[in-house]
């Protein structure tokens, strides 16, 4: 089964500053990769998801982006980050094997100070 | 406009009675629905699914009833555990052909020894 990696878990960073996220899948190839933002007494609000390498489709405008450089590698990113980017942001992937079961990282917890 | 609520943010329940967390959605055309569970700063892990073609499913000590006529479905925990303190979200996706998950806000439970 495939398993998601994550990295940092945990991340202060000072308004205006940038960010970087990763997100790795291993145990799969071709997977269908989402980011997912939870914040403070909401759900779980889709950001980003790609079909393929270069593949990225918005959900939300704001002020981050994602990247797809390889078949298993999810990157979240901002240049200039915001109070409101705090929050538990999650990577997921969707697989073949499990049309609709998606799977879920441990979390990175960013704090926007 | 929220697809899929979950209207209780919030259930407390003695260990061993029932727990009866409560799923509505809006659109008629979902196919495929889940529940997972989230402890504190973990990601989601899949807990039970259910078809629209079916109206219960079973696993162990978790049961979904689905109502497609009422656009609700409901997650039945017997008997409940405080490992079972998590939050619970609710998912909906449009079935085949479709990798995305619409979920909702979330209920909290809490199971009281």
């Amino acid at each position: 089964s495939q398993t998601i990696h994550q990295w940092p878990a945990t991340l202060v960073q000072p308004v205006g500053s940038p960010l970087s996220l990763e997100c790795t899948v291993e145990g799969t190839s071709n997977p269908n990769l989402y980011w997912y933002r939870q914040a403070a007494g909401r759900g779980l609000q889709l950001l980003f998801y790609s079909v393929g390498i270069g593949q990225i489709s918005s959900e939300v405008p704001q002020n981050l982006s994602a990247s797809r450089p390889q078949d298993r590698q999810f990157i979240l990113s901002s240049k200039k980050l915001l109070l409101s980017d705090s929050g538990f942001y999650l990577c997921a992937c969707f697989t073949a094997r499990d049309p609709y079961e998606q799977y879920f990282g441990p979390g990175t917890r960013l704090t926007v100070t | 406009d929220q697809q899929v609520k979950q209207n209780s943010p919030s259930l407390s329940v003695q260990e061993g009675r029932i727990s009866i967390l409560n799923c509505d959605y809006t659109n008629s055309m979902f196919d495929y629905f889940l529940w997972y569970k989230k402890y504190p700063a973990e990601g989601p892990t899949f807990l039970i699914s259910i078809s629209s073609i079916k109206d219960k499913n079973e696993d162990g000590r978790f049961t979904v009833f689905l109502n497609k006529s009422a656009k609700h479905l409901s997650l039945h925990i017997v008997p409940s555990q405080p490992g079972d303190s998590a939050v619970y979200f609710c998912a909906a996706n449009l079935g085949a052909g479709s990798y995305q998950l619409t979920f909702g806000k979330g209920t909290k439970l809490s199971v009281i020894p």
